[in-house]
């Protein structure tokens, strides 16, 4: 069965402190995986797509890699305004419909 | 500013009552896409619609339709509203297969 699974839940840092969230996905054939950013009350905001393994994507503070089994979102030095829930989703084989992942929501201290 | 919009931003009605959402598309995309999303939770998947022809359904209830007009605007109807269809619902956009870009979404509280 395709599925997306994001990790952490929830990622508590300082601001300036480093780290990655995870998407791992089981699909057959990928066709794409893309990530997302979504503020409360707002619609998801679109980041990066990534189709092959080994490609990386970078927008200001984030980069996104993809892997044959997973993507990670690396987020470098952060600000609080990078505090926010990131998704990713990838295709399903048979439409258009995005299979997407719970989530992870990032948080930064000042 | 994704492109997509959504009107009306908030509605406030009854249990029981019906209502319809509207979404435009960004220019030139061809397929519309209908999610629900209630408090602190993850995007549900409803309904696609491609070029005006149903294309998938989620979990779509049976008291929701929506269709997709020949100028590509799409409309979300829900009928016979109870307390838990409060949520946001978003409409997405995308050409093909490829990302979809959302709307600012439309928070519907049923009281």
């Amino acid at each position: 069965e395709d599925q997306v699974t994001q990790s952490p839940e929830a990622l508590r840092l300082q601001e300036g402190e480093s780290s990655s969230l995870n998407c791992s996905y089981t699909v057959s054939g990928l066709r794409g995986l893309f990530w997302y950013r979504q503020d409360p009350g707002k619609g998801p905001e679109f980041l990066f797509t990534l189709y092959s393994a080994g490609e990386e994507k970078e927008k200001e503070r984030l980069k996104a890699t993809l892997t044959k089994k997973e993507s990670f979102l690396h987020i470098t030095a952060p600000k609080p305004e990078d505090s926010a829930t990131y998704l990713c989703a990838v295709p399903m084989d048979s439409n258009y419909q995005l299979i997407w992942g719970a989530g992870t929501k990032l948080i930064i201290k000042p | 500013d994704s492109g997509v919009t959504q009107t009306p931003k908030h509605l406030i009605t009854a249990t029981g009552q019906r209502v319809t959402l509207r979404c435009s598309p960004r220019s030139g995309d061809l397929s519309v896409y209908w999610y629900q999303q209630s408090l602190d939770q993850g995007l549900q998947f409803l309904i696609q619609y491609y070029n005006g022809e149903e294309r998938a359904k989620g979990n779509i209830l049976e008291r929701f339709s929506a269709q997709q007009f020949p100028d590509l605007h799409s409309e979300l109807n829900l009928s016979s509203l109870e307390l838990g269809d409060s949520a946001l619902y978003f409409c997405a956009s995308s050409v093909g297969a490829g990302e979809q870009f959302f709307g600012p979404g439309t928070r519907l509280t049923v009281l």
